[in-house]
């Protein structure tokens, strides 16, 4: 069955840049969106954006000036950049896979990578 | 944005019980939501789609119902391993909001 791992650093220091990348296996990349979605410690769910496996992407208006989406259909992969850290972006990262819907466009979350604890702190 | 508003927040019941949460959208969202459960320490696992579409693999005491503004999760029979943390969410157009969250206790 298909299944998502998130890697990356678990400690960015502020100011700097958080980079993210999900490994999908047990399935292709293609024909799918792949979202991020974040999670303080504690708090709720925040969705941070999505990425078509053709390149195109939907941001988050609250972090669009810092977020960077991208894909390697050759790796089976798909990445997050999140410029400019702060405390505040402290949560465990989520990816997920977004089937497409009956209409235009992505339907809900579907299938999670089991998340990966980010914290900021120099 | 659309805000996702659930009630209850905090919801005791018990084995057995039929357990309902709401969830209201600031503005129509048609059926593009989504239900998750979440566990302490796991990722969100969806449960239903566009408002009443079961997930495979969901037990079928799991159910909602909606459209437009209004939605609600219905949970027929609750069993011991329902305990936990349930979100709305819609995606009927960016960006995409989640509810607050309902944490489902023991009574």
């Amino acid at each position: 069955q298909v299944q998502l791992q998130e890697s990356g650093p678990g400690l960015v220091k502020p100011s700097e840049t958080l980079s993210l990348t999900c490994t999908v296996s047990g399935g292709s990349i293609s024909s799918y969106y792949w979202s991020w979605i974040r999670q303080p410690p504690g708090k709720g769910l925040e969705w941070i954006g999505y990425i078509y496996y053709s390149g195109s992407t939907t941001y988050n208006p609250s972090l669009k000036n810092r977020v960077t989406m991208s894909v390697d259909t050759s790796k089976n992969q798909f990445s997050l950049n999140l410029s400019s850290v702060t405390a505040a972006d402290t949560a465990v990262y989520y990816c997920a896979r977004v089937p497409p819907s009956v209409a235009p466009g992505p339907d809900a979350l579907e299938i999670w990578g089991q998340g990966t604890m980010v914290t900021v702190s120099s | 944005d659309i805000q996702m508003t659930q009630s209850p927040s905090t919801l005791s019941a018990s084995v057995g019980d039929r357990v309902t949460i709401t969830c209201r959208a600031s503005q129509n969202i048609n059926r593009w939501l989504a239900w998750y459960q979440q566990k302490p320490g796991k990722a969100p696992n969806l449960l239903i789609y566009e408002a009443s579409s079961l997930q495979s693999g969901v037990p079928s005491r799991f159910s909602g119902s909606g459209s437009g503004t209004e939605f609600t999760l219905t949970i027929s029979s609750l069993q011991p391993d329902d305990f936990a943390t349930y979100y709305c969410q819609q995606y009927n157009s960016s960006p995409w909001t989640f509810g607050q969250g309902t944490k489902v206790e023991i009574k």
